[in-house]
C-alpha cells in the first residue's frame, strides 16, 4: 500500500520565479493538506483540497495556489518566489469520506530554497 | 486564532529514562488533539485524543488529554536512542477538520 509521495525532493529557485510541487495521497484518501515547514518550526497550515475543491484556507498570500485531480492527487503552484519561501513543503492526506479527517498522513515533504 | 505551545523545547536525555513531554492549547470549539513523530522529514502519526483523562497507549509511549485544563502530555518510558526525534502536537477544531494546528515541537535526544 504505497504512503502518501511528492515530487520533487529538493528543489532550488531564484527569486521571482515560479513553482510547482506534485503529491499523491495514500490509497483509499480523498482529501489532501499542504503545509510549509520553516527550519525549526512546526508546520502550517496552506490550504486543503477535498472533492477538487479549495475547502479550507490558511494565512498565506494569493501567491499560493493549488489543485486536487479526480484520482485526488494535487499540486501545490507558487508564484513570484521570495527568499522567505524556502522551506520544506508538506503534504498530508485523510480520508474525509469516512470520518477519519483528523488523522494525517504526511510525505517526506519537497525542500525548496529560494536564491 | 488557535495556538499550540510546546514545552520543552529539547529535552536530552539517557537511554532508559522516562520523559513527559507537554502541550497546551488554545482552539474555538475543540475536536481533537494529535500527537505526531518527526524524524528527518515526514511526520508520523502517534494518537488522537477526544475525551478527558482517557490515557491511550502505545508499547513504551502514552498519552492523557485535560480539556478542562487546555493540555496534553505524552510520555515515554525506558527510552531508546530510536525514540530521537521531533514530537509535534496539533489541534483541530470542529469548523475545520484536518487543518490542524501544529505546535513548534519538542526535539528529543536520546543519548546511548
Amino acid at each position: 500500500d504505497a504512503g502518501v509521495t511528492q515530487s520533487p525532493t529538493h528543489l532550488i529557485k531564484t527569486r521571482g520565479q515560479q513553482v510547482t510541487l506534485r503529491c499523491s495521497p495514500k490509497s483509499g484518501h480523498d482529501t489532501v493538506s499542504w503545509y510549509q515547514q520553516a527550519l525549526g518550526q512546526g508546520p502550517q497550515f496552506i490550504f486543503q483540497y477535498y472533492e477538487e475543491e479549495e475547502r479550507q484556507r490558511g494565512n498565506f498570500p494569493d501567491r499560493f495556489s493549488g489543485h486536487q485531480f479526480p484520482n485526488y492527487s494535487s499540486e501545490l503552484n507558487v508564484n513570484a518566489l521570495l527568499l522567505g519561501d524556502s522551506a520544506l513543503y508538506l503534504c498530508a492526506s485523510s480520508d474525509w469520506t469516512s470520518g477519519g479527517a483528523d488523522i494525517q498522513y504526511f510525505g517526506a515533504g519537497t525542500r525548496l530554497s529560494v536564491l | 486564532e488557535d495556538k499550540v505551545v510546546q514545552s520543552p523545547l529539547s529535552l536530552v536525555v539517557h537511554e532508559g529514562d522516562t520523559v513527559t513531554l507537554n502541550c497546551s492549547y488554545e482552539v474555538t470549539n475543540f475536536r481533537s488533539l494529535l500527537w505526531y513523530k518527526q524524524e528527518k522529514k515526514a511526520p508520523t502519526f502517534l494518537f488522537m485524543l477526544t475525551s478527558s483523562g482517557i490515557e491511550k497507549k502505545s508499547g513504551r509511549l502514552s498519552s492523557i488529554l485535560d480539556k478542562k485544563e487546555l493540555f496534553s502530555i505524552l510520555n515515554i518510558t525506558a527510552t531508546q536512542t530510536g525514540d530521537s526525534a521531533v514530537y509535534l502536537c496539533a489541534v483541530d477544531s470542529l469548523a475545520n477538520a484536518g487543518k490542524s494546528t501544529f505546535g513548534d515541537g519538542t526535539t528529543l535526544t536520546v543519548k546511548p
